[in-house]
């Protein structure tokens, strides 16, 4: 079984660009999240998304968006992009992200540089 | 509000050996779940072992296991037989239980050198 899939591996932007990620989970994995990791801030979790609809969201400005297709594949957006927003963004799914016990599993990341 | 203390910046073992890495975490949940996670310099994070609120017995997962002691809310990893490859991030995060939610905090991690 494929874990899941980021693309692309590496992205270099400068400001004031706009850039999409994308994530593909497990197969047969309906949630999927998006956690950013600095290393000033850590891990910090941006938002997620259920049956193609966001569940949660972080603390984090408007300029961060995403979204989520009917085959569970997930894209996040970021809109005039600052120096701040380099870091790696990490995309992860579990079957329903439902309850403590489900597991979380990550793909191996997407790291942004904004020049 | 929930959190998760990882008190070691970075640790030294030496190959074959056992080492834990400490977790202290904080939440007024009951039901929450713990796991820890390897992220190798390839960024990739990899899922070592879960542990439940309610779980009564520690959990193991081949050379790993998880030292959980609920009263005080600790739940330290124990790496036993350290290998080579075992060098790298280790990171202690927390998902709390009551909401449907992949939302997870944290730690701030702990570095692992694995020397010969």
């Amino acid at each position: 079984k494929a874990g899941v899939t980021q693309t692309p591996r590496y992205l270099i932007k400068t400001r004031g660009q706009q850039v999409t990620l994308s994530c593909s989970p497990i197969s047969g994995h309906r949630s999927v999240s998006w956690y950013q990791q600095t290393p000033g801030q850590g891990l910090q979790f941006l938002f997620e998304y259920f049956s193609e609809t966001q569940r949660n969201k972080g603390n984090f400005p408007g300029r961060f968006s995403g979204r989520q297709f009917s085959n569970s594949r997930s894209e996040m957006n970021v809109s005039t992009l600052e120096l701040g927003d380099s870091a790696l963004y990490l995309c992860a799914s579990s079957l329903n992200g439902q309850g403590e016990e489900e597991k979380l599993f990550f793909g191996s990341g997407t790291q942004l540089s904004v020049l | 509000a929930q959190k998760i203390t990882q008190t070691q910046p970075g640790m030294f073992v030496q190959e074959k050996e056992a080492v834990t890495l400490d977790c202290t975490y904080d939440t007024s949940d009951p039901s929450y779940g713990l796991f820890w996670y390897k992220q190798p310099s390839s960024g990739e994070m990899i899922f070592l072992i879960y542990q439940g609120s309610y779980d009564q017995q520690n959990a193991t997962e081949g050379r790993y296991s998880l030292n959980f002691q609920k009263a005080r809310k600790s739940a330290n990893l124990v790496i036993s037989a350290s290998q080579l490859g075992d060098s790298a991030m280790y990171f202690c995060a927390m998902r709390e239980g009551q909401e449907n939610t992949d939302k997870l905090i944290f730690g701030t991690g702990t570095r692992l050198q694995v020397f010969p």
